[in-house]
């Protein structure tokens, strides 16, 4: 079955650093990847995402290559800031009629410090 | 601003309780899901409903049933409230059939069963 693998957290930066946050995932087809983040005390919310191979999703200076070949879509942003402290989730759709049922990952938990 | 509303953010229920956890989308989508937050597990899906009075189990039916009565609501019924229930629930809404992907969340209802 289909099933996304994020890298475990929790993750700590000081603003301004550089954020990876690794997303590897299976599945058959061609499904399409996305990335959701969930702020404190608020339901999820899409960040970005990417439907075929070597698209590059981007949306608040985050940005994140599906990598067909690597089965990756890892999450990066050059300059965090505080604000950006949030749960975030990797998630694909399976290809064909999915009803825009997605599978999760487990979650990665970032917290920026000024 | 398109909404996905949940009646309850926060219910204490008993062991054995039937419980009822109801949500409205004003999108107009065809889309409804059910999915529960849990530490470390990510979102995993229980039910979710791509027309009215249709329904699909997802990843971890047992345990809940659902309604969809009418286009915009979405019921999660648990018959009888048990401690392993205890979580954060989470409903979204979707366009049309597809692989968009884009859910939109409402912000969620956290259940403790005693």
């Amino acid at each position: 079955g289909n099933s996304v693998t994020q890298m475990e957290g929790p993750v700590t930066l000081s603003e301004e650093a550089f954020l990876t946050i690794n997303c590897t995932y299976t599945a058959t087809g061609y499904p399409s990847l996305f990335w959701y983040v969930q702020y404190p005390g608020e339901g999820l919310q899409l960040l970005l995402k990417a439907t075929k191979a070597d698209d590059k999703g981007s949306n608040k200076g985050f940005e994140a290559t599906y990598r067909k070949e690597t089965t990756s879509f890892h999450l990066e942003k050059g300059s965090v800031q505080v604000s950006d402290s949030a749960v975030y989730f990797c998630a694909l759709a399976a290809g064909g009629t999915s009803y825009g049922k997605l599978t999760f990952g487990q979650g990665t938990i970032l917290t920026v410090h000024p | 601003d398109v909404k996905v509303t949940q009646s309850s953010r926060y219910l204490v229920k008993r062991t054995g309780e039937k419980v009822f956890l109801e949500c409205v989308q004003d999108m107009d989508h065809e889309n409804m899901f059910w999915y529960r937050q849990d530490p470390g597990l990510g979102l995993r899906l229980i039910y979710f409903s791509y027309d009215v009075k249709m329904k699909e189990k997802g990843d971890i039916p047992e345990g809940y049933s659902v309604s969809r009565e009418k286009k915009e609501r979405f019921s999660l019924i648990l018959e009888s409230a048990s401690t392993n229930q205890t979580s954060m629930y989470l409903c979204a809404s979707s366009r049309g059939a597809g692989r968009t992907g884009e859910l939109f969340f409402g912000e969620g209802s956290r259940l403790t069963v005693l």
